[in-house]
């Protein structure tokens, strides 16, 4: 099955332990994007990948790191979180000028 | 840049009635516009989406929904709610401008659909 797939997909931690979320998508897409959805703010973009190596900032790229060793994985790592960070975020994948596909979802509350 | 203005971020509908969610969108260049519906604890799925061609397009589950640039307006309807229609729907708007850029989708703030038995 045609899927992205998010891990944990909820968390609880306390400020500044780091955190990676993991992405996975296995629909062989170049693109992929990281999400975050705050009440009354939609989605907005944190980061994305054109592909392997290849990396950029979003709208919101502050306090995240993004890594695209493989074309499939596309972890969002938090390194030192902070209580702003609480939200639901979503990892997304798509081929140049297609839909993109969004993953489940990762709710994450700092404490 | 872009932007996509939902109007309305809580719309109740009887069951079997007309559901009609707005949205506008600003964009310097043709856009590609989309619809998304989120149900509780779960990621996004596209209803429906336009590019190019026809300005009505239909979509999953009998939702449909018409460009129009001169209203820039991409509003989303469906004849008769149903009770399983229930969830937050999201406008979303991307820029086209090049074929391999970043592909970001603009979103709206969403609107939570409830439907009354």
């Amino acid at each position: 099955e045609a899927q992205v797939t998010q891990n944990p997909r909820y968390l609880i931690t306390v400020t500044g332990k780091k955190l990676t979320v993991t992405c996975s998508q296995n629909m062989n897409h170049e693109y992929m994007s990281w999400y975050r959805q705050d009440p009354g703010l939609g989605l907005r973009q944190i980061y994305y990948s054109m592909n392997v190596e290849v990396t950029d900032k979003g709208d919101v790229p502050e306090g995240y790191k993004v890594s695209r060793k493989e074309k499939r994985n596309f972890p969002l790592i938090l390194e030192s979180p902070s209580p702003n960070q609480t939200s639901l975020y979503f990892c997304a994948s798509s081929r140049f000028g297609h839909e993109q596909f969004f993953g489940p979802g990762t709710r994450l509350t700092v404490l | 840049a872009q932007s996509v203005t939902q109007l309305g971020s809580h719309v109740s509908v009887s069951e079997g009635a007309l559901v009609l969610l707005r949205c506008n969108y600003s964009s310097s260049v043709p856009p590609y516009l989309f619809w998304y519906v989120q149900y509780p604890n779960q990621g996004l799925q596209l209803l429906l989406k336009y590019t190019t061609g026809a300005t009505l397009v239909k979509g999953i589950n009998g939702f449909e929904a018409e460009f129009k640039k001169s209203e820039t307006s991409f509003h989303l309807t469906k004849p008769s709610a149903h009770m399983s229609d229930a969830a937050e729907y999201f406008c979303a708007v991307s820029d086209k401008t090049q074929n391999f850029g970043n592909e970001k989708l603009t979103f709206g703030t969403g609107t939570r659909l409830t439907i009354i038995p």
